[in-house]
């Protein structure tokens, strides 16, 4: 079965620092990879995906992730981190062979506090 | 131009009601999805559109939760006799294509609150 792990439930950092935000995944074959911020009494928005290609994947705001095939990793960054990107951050993962649908599993959310 | 529009966006019903959740995906997205996020559970998949037809229902919780797509394009979510369990935020998405790797466009949800 499919499944994402994000081990930190908050992340605290200092403005003009960098981030990031951990994900790990399971899944047999080759995983479509996602992550999602989520504002305040708003739903979803899409940062970037990892179809295929180069490992790094760069996103909206500036953000950028690194998929590692053999750490099963795809850590969510950002060189310079801004008071505004202080958010819930979601890591998700679907599968190719997943019906020839998007059926997202979703981590379970690691909340990004960025202090002035 | 226009997003995922659900309606109502606060829902305050009593134990045993029935409620309906009303989505309106963006326009020309063929896929329509539904979400549930709770407190203990994050967010989980609940049933997938295309079309109007709903070909992965795999996530209703119980036969008192249920779903249609009309038009191909609006979508509403039933939840009968309501629980306290099912207090929580649903989610609705689109996305233009079919595939696994189309991104999804989320609404803001509809909270619903059963007291």
């Amino acid at each position: 079965a499919q499944s994402v792990a994000q081990p930190e439930d908050q992340v605290n950092v200092a403005e003009g620092n960098p981030l990031t935000v951990k994900c790990t995944y399971s899944v047999s074959g080759n995983p479509y990879l996602f992550w999602y911020v989520q504002y305040p009494n708003r739903g979803l928005q899409f940062l970037l995906k990892y179809i295929t290609g180069d490992n790094l994947v760069k996103g909206s705001y500036g953000f950028e992730a690194e998929f590692n095939k053999s750490q099963t990793s795809f850590h969510l960054k950002k060189p310079s981190a801004l008071v505004s990107d202080s958010a819930l951050y979601f890591c998700a993962v679907s599968h190719v062979f997943s019906g020839g649908y998007n059926k997202l599993i979703f981590g379970a959310g690691t909340r990004l506090a960025v202090h002035p | 131009g226009a997003g995922v529009s659900q309606s109502p966006s606060n829902k305050v019903t009593e134990k045993g009601k029935d409620v309906e959740l009303r989505c309106d995906p963006i326009s020309g997205h063929t896929a329509l999805y539904w979400y549930r996020q709770s407190l203990g559970q994050g967010l989980e998949f609940l049933i997938y559109f295309q079309g109007n037809s709903a070909p992965d229902k795999s996530g209703l919780p119980s036969d008192r939760f249920s779903a249609e797509r009309t038009g191909g394009s609006v979508s509403t979510l039933t939840i009968q006799r309501t629980q306290q369990e099912d207090s929580a935020v649903y989610l609705c998405a689109s996305s233009l294509a079919q595939g696994a790797n189309s991104p999804l466009h989320f609404g803001n949800g509809t909270r619903l609150t059963v007291t």
